[in-house]
């Protein structure tokens, strides 16, 4: 059972360049997440979904773009990456709601220089 | 507006002694609260959540927490600390209601050091 799979773990990113990390989801979520984790800041969400081809902003959404096209996947792009976004990026996933119980993947380190 | 405050950034336990990671929360009416666990380079785990009934909840790894309305805290507790519970805990709200997506804020973590 694999859960909820991120793609790639690590990446090393130029300023400019543009990049898509990958999450996969097999547990039939209708819920998918993406956070980025930042030392003392927690985590902040950065989009999220709620189904099949719906995305919306979190609290942090500038400088990255969604998809869903699938309801399994769930796409986090950064279009031209600047330094700020050097961070570890989490997606998660829920069946719902109410009771929200999220289930994360392992992570994605990602540095811009 | 809700939040979550992990007053403690760092805590230090002795193995075998009782431990406590400290939350406190402001949210507008009832609120779900969550624990998760967060090992080193991997993901966060849900530990254990509050969402009605008896204050005390238990979960898993021998964790449990305690709900005070009062005091808006919910703290995170287990009666005797192993090496293995090492890790970075995370408290996390989420207003009770229906109707949509509720956005469940996350705390800014506390990391545990249990000492052999």
């Amino acid at each position: 059972n694999a859960g909820v799979t991120q793609t790639p773990k690590f990446r090393v990113l130029k300023t400019g360049q543009s990049m898509t990390l990958l999450c996969a989801q097999d547990m039939n979520h209708e819920y998918m997440y993406w956070y980025r984790q930042d030392p003392g800041m927690g985590l902040r969400l950065i989009h999220y979904s709620v189904g099949e081809g719906t995305t919306a902003k979190g609290e942090v959404p500038d400088g990255y773009n969604v998809s869903r096209l699938k309801k399994q996947n769930f796409l986090l792009g950064l279009e031209s990456a600047a330094p700020s976004q050097t961070s570890v990026y989490f997606c998660a996933s829920s069946s719902g709601i109410a009771k929200n119980i999220q289930y994360f993947g392992a992570g994605t380190r990602l540095s811009v220089l | 507006a809700q939040s979550v405050a992990q007053p403690e950034d760092q805590v230090n336990v002795a193995e075998g002694n009782p431990l406590t990671v400290k939350c406190t929360y402001s949210v507008s009416g009832n609120p779900y609260l969550f624990w998760y666990v967060q090992y080193p380079n991997r993901g966060l785990q849900f530990l254990l959540k509050y969402i009605t009934g008896d204050n005390l909840v238990k979960g898993s790894y021998g964790f449990e927490a305690e709900f005070n309305k009062s005091q808006t805290s919910f703290h995170l507790k287990k009666p005797s600390a192993l090496v293995s519970d090492s890790a970075l805990y995370f408290c996390a709200v989420r207003r009770w209601g229906s109707g949509g997506y509720q956005k469940v804020t996350f705390g800014t973590g506390t990391k545990l050091q249990v000492i052999p």
